[in-house]
């Protein structure tokens, strides 16, 4: 079927707004992973759902970041209280076997003004 | 802490040349190492993966080897073309569910 889908691709919001970002798996997929790429870095993890539970958050930068999963489907990741440091390129990753067999989405770019 | 290097930061080279994207890592207890490919706007796309008692992967033109002593890989790109150019990322697997990253090699084909 389809591959990740990530919405939106693009968000521009003000510093100090919540910000939701939503990433859609390949059906079937049940591990989800967030990674964050900043201009010119290579990606940063986030966090990890096997199922709809989350065995690691300790890649999330701060407690204004979190991210829940349903239904073993979709994902959000929400930001509270954006900072201007939080401008970077949201990716969402879903696979069937394990970290060797990721599917990337498109990514949600969010610019913080 | 495992950290991922990659050399050169950004590449130009004329088509159809031979080139080499280099990726050093710092724990050599890696389960598998994996090169991808991202295009401006896009998402990763797998390129290569070699499990950790793998010498090389070859697939087409891309030839990915490992020396996992050295901390060492390299990405091979035979002919280089103009549809070649986009961000070549390195990442690496300890057995867990992260995968550590490089910043990635941006590569610009001549045409």
């Amino acid at each position: 079927g389809a591959g990740v889908s990530q919405s939106p691709s693009n968000k521009v919001t003000e510093k100090g707004k919540d910000v939701e970002l939503r990433c859609d798996p390949i059906s079937g997929h049940t591990a989800l992973y967030w990674y964050r790429q900043r201009l010119g870095q290579g990606l940063e993890f986030l966090i990890y759902f096997q199922g709809n539970s989350a065995p690691d958050k300790s890649g999330l930068p701060s407690d204004r970041f979190s991210a829940e999963r349903t239904g073993e489907s979709v994902s959000t990741l929400t930001i509270q209280r954006t900072q201007q440091e939080d401008s970077a390129v949201y990716l969402c990753a879903s696979s069937a076997i394990g970290p060797a067999d990721l599917h990337f989405g498109n990514g949600t770019r969010l610019t913080v003004t | 802490k495992q950290e991922v290097t990659q050399i050169p930061a950004a590449l130009s080279v004329p088509e159809g040349e031979n080139l080499v994207l280099n990726c050093s890592f710092t724990d050599s207890a890696i389960y598998n190492l994996q090169w991808f490919r991202q295009d401006p706007g896009k998402g990763l796309t797998s390129l290569l993966l070699i499990q950790s008692s793998q010498r090389e992967q070859t697939s087409g033109r891309l030839n990915a080897s490992l020396d996992k002593s050295s901390g060492r890989s390299t990405l091979y790109i035979a002919a280089s073309q103009p549809g070649d150019s986009a961000t070549y990322l390195c990442a690496v697997n300890t057995g867990g569910f992260k995968t550590i990253f490089g910043a990635g090699t941006r590569l610009f084909v001549k045409a």
